[in-house]
């Protein structure tokens, strides 16, 4: 079945870990996206990337980096993970980025 | 700065009735709108969308307006069903350096009473 998979589906860490959330995509869609999703915030965009070999910062990158190395994956890094991370993320894939998004299911993760 | 906001954050209906969630942006800059529906524990599902050209667009069972002049969005759900409970999200699409940027609102629960 055709979507986005996110793994892993979640996690504990513990302060000061680095991390590697995964996303792949099978629609060789151009456009990603992560977002994370607090209680009462809705989603906020971290990072993008429009096509492959390219990204951008969103409303909260600060903590977090991307890389899009080709056009299915976009993993996001925690490089030095603090408990205001905790949180869950959602990836997203467009056709381009002016048409709907597809999402995951989600990781949640948790850093204590 | 400039985002997208909700009236209601609980919408509670009866089975059969229609229901109707609201959604107010800032940016008269942007140009596309979608609404998306969570379940729980699973991510946003595309609802429906509409660009800025159009003031309405319609779907099965669903409509989305768009009044530019007070910058409102909705979403009307004509028969709702329990299988229609779950929180939903417009979201706004801008322009900006040649990349569109979306911002989501908070959500409204729509909760369908049997």
């Amino acid at each position: 079945i055709a979507g986005i998979t996110q793994a892993p589906t979640s996690q504990i860490l513990a302060a000061g870990r680095r991390m590697t959330l995964r996303c792949t995509q099978d629609m060789r869609h151009n456009a990603m996206y992560w977002y994370r999703q607090d209680l009462g915030l809705g989603l906020r965009l971290i990072h993008y990337s429009n096509t492959a070999g390219t990204t951008g910062k969103g409303e909260v990158p600060d903590g977090y980096s991307v890389s899009r190395a080709n056009t299915d994956d976009f993993p996001l890094t925690l490089a030095s993970a603090v408990p205001s991370q905790t949180s869950v993320y959602f990836c997203a894939s467009s056709e381009e980025e002016d048409q709907p998004q597809h999402f995951g299911d989600g990781t949640r993760l948790s850093i204590l | 700065g400039e985002s997208v906001g909700l009236h209601l954050p609980t919408l509670s209906v009866q089975e059969g009735d229609n229901s109707i969630i609201n959604c107010a942006y800032s940016n008269s800059a942007s140009d596309y709108f979608i609404w998306y529906k969570q379940e729980s524990g699973k991510g946003p599902q595309f609802i429906i969308d509409i660009r800025s050209n159009m003031d309405k667009r319609q779907g099965q069972r669903v409509t989305v307006l768009l009044n530019k002049t007070v910058k409102h969005l909705s979403l009307q759900i004509a028969a709702t069903q329990p299988g229609d409970s779950a929180v939903y999200f417009c979201a706004e699409n801008m322009g900006s350096g040649g990349s569109y940027i979306p911002t989501f609102g908070r959500g409204t629960s729509l909760i369908v009473h049997p």
